[in-house]
């Protein structure tokens, strides 16, 4: 079936760590990919997108995401999290051909500590 | 721009009631979308329209949930009778043209959601 696998639920990282979370999906051409990011009691905000092009994709907030068609994978990273960093993180697809909407992972929730 | 806008912010009803949720795009985006949020399914399209028209509605979870859009501006999502299982947080998004435009795909703006509480 065709989705969008965020495999961790939570992370919790120490202020000033590195960060990579991790994003799967499963279609056969690829889709355009992006991911969001919800802080607590807030809409979804847009970090980042991929159609095509540079593999490594620059984003607001110091995010980048890297696409790995070999892997099926757009991870996304930050070298150094803040700790207003914390929020929850959705990968999301609109798939290559067909319907508009986005497909949403079930997100992954960081928690970062001082 | 004030982005896209949704009313209300939290709601809280009773079984059976019927509830309106409001949502005003952003003005130029041609796209409209409500979205549901809940900790067991995560986020779910319901429906969305383009050019005020209904494209998909495949996500609408049964005849209690309808939704319009009579005009650019304006987009409602209704529930009637509503139960405790509609409880959840809705998101309206617009977007300009369709998701594949000139030069990649375009963007999706949120709304801040509407909280709904079903008692």
């Amino acid at each position: 079936a065709q989705s969008v696998t965020q495999p961790d639920i939570h992370i919790t990282v120490s202020e000033g760590a590195s960060l990579e979370l991790r994003c799967n999906y499963s279609y056969g051409a690829t889709p355009y990919l992006f991911w969001y990011v919800q802080s607590p009691g807030q809409g979804l905000q847009l970090l980042l997108k991929y159609f095509s092009g540079d593999t490594l994709v620059q984003g607001i907030k110091g995010f980048e995401a890297e696409f790995k068609r070999s892997q099926s994978s757009f991870n996304l990273r930050k070298p150094s999290v803040h700790w207003s960093d914390a929020a929850e993180y959705f990968c999301a697809v609109v798939r290559p051909t067909g319907a508009n909407n986005l497909f949403f992972g079930t997100g992954t929730r960081l928690t970062v500590i001082p | 721009d004030a982005g896209v806008i949704q009313s209300p912010r939290h709601e809280v009803t009773e079984m059976g009631q019927e509830v309106t949720l409001r949502c005003k795009p952003i003005s130029g985006h041609n796209s409209l979308f409500w979205y549901r949020q809940t900790m067991m399914r995560g986020l779910e399209l319901l429906i969305y329209f383009n050019n005020n028209v209904p494209i998909d509605d495949s996500g609408m979870p049964e005849d209690r949930f309808s939704a319009k859009m009579p005009n650019a501006s304006f987009s409602t999502l209704k529930i009637q009778p509503s139960e405790p299982r509609d409880s959840a947080v809705y998101f309206c998004a617009s977007q300009k043209g369709g998701a594949r435009g000139f030069f990649g795909v375009n963007e999706q703006f949120f709304g801040p959601g509407t909280r709904l509480t079903v008692l």
